[in-house]
């Protein structure tokens, strides 16, 4: 069974543009989570989307969203790029919205602003 | 509320000898624990988890963590360090809701 993917594995944008990001989860799967990874912060959750429903939101401003379409795919979108968006975003899909469910990762998007 | 620390951002060890990572969390329901591992420009790869049953559990690689209740822990360890262990791990609570915690990482370092 294939896994996570995502793309695109690299992006470079300037501050104030936007950026879309895509993960695909592993077929099946119907909860998908992503996280941004810094050096600074580490890793930080940034919302959950289970059946076209976001479920979860962590806390992080409104310029970053997201959503799930019928097949499970998710995308990311954040608006109004900062240089701190910088960083490694991970996605992550599970077989359903439980806590207890294994999040399998994607290898994720590296993301850097200039 | 769901957190964890890991003590050690670096940890090394020389190949063939005990690994240990630590891991303590703090969780206001019942928590389910991860270890992942992440290689350079890679994602994270799932060790092991506790979510209820046996408090010793065994996962890939040779890997095992035990559940401490009374010592809010949930610690790493594997008998005999390979050089393809060096990686950075990360302990991880859940509980409640589908959102993983995650700990600062330790990065762990084998001497051949």
């Amino acid at each position: 069974k294939a896994g996570v993917t995502q793309t695109p594995r690299y992006l470079i944008k300037t501050r104030g543009q936007q950026v879309t990001l895509s993960c695909s989860p592993i077929s099946g799967h119907r909860s998908v989570s992503w996280y941004q990874q810094t050096p600074g912060q580490g890793l930080q959750f940034l919302f959950e989307y289970f059946s076209e429903t976001q479920r979860n939101k962590g806390n992080f401003p409104g310029r970053f969203s997201g959503r799930q379409f019928s097949n499970s795919r998710s995308e990311m979108n954040v608006s109004t790029l900062e240089l701190g968006d910088s960083a490694l975003y991970l996605c992550a899909s599970s077989l359903d919205s439980s806590s207890r469910d294994t999040q399998y990762f994607g290898p994720g998007t590296r993301l850097t602003v200039l | 509320a769901q957190s964890v620390t890991q003590l050690g951002s670096h940890v090394s060890v020389s190949e063939g000898a005990l690994v240990l990572l630590r891991c303590n969390y703090s969780s206001s329901v019942p928590p389910y624990l991860f270890w992942y591992v992440q290689y350079p420009n890679q994602g994270l790869q799932l060790l092991l988890k506790y979510t209820t049953g046996a408090t010793l559990v065994k996962g890939i690689n040779g890997f095992e963590a035990e559940f401490k209740k009374s010592e809010t822990s949930f610690h790493l360890t594997k008998p005999s360090a390979h050089m393809s262990d060096a990686a950075e791990y990360f302990c991880a609570v859940s509980g409640g809701a589908n959102n993983l915690f995650f700990g600062t990482g330790t990065r762990l370092t084998v001497i051949p």
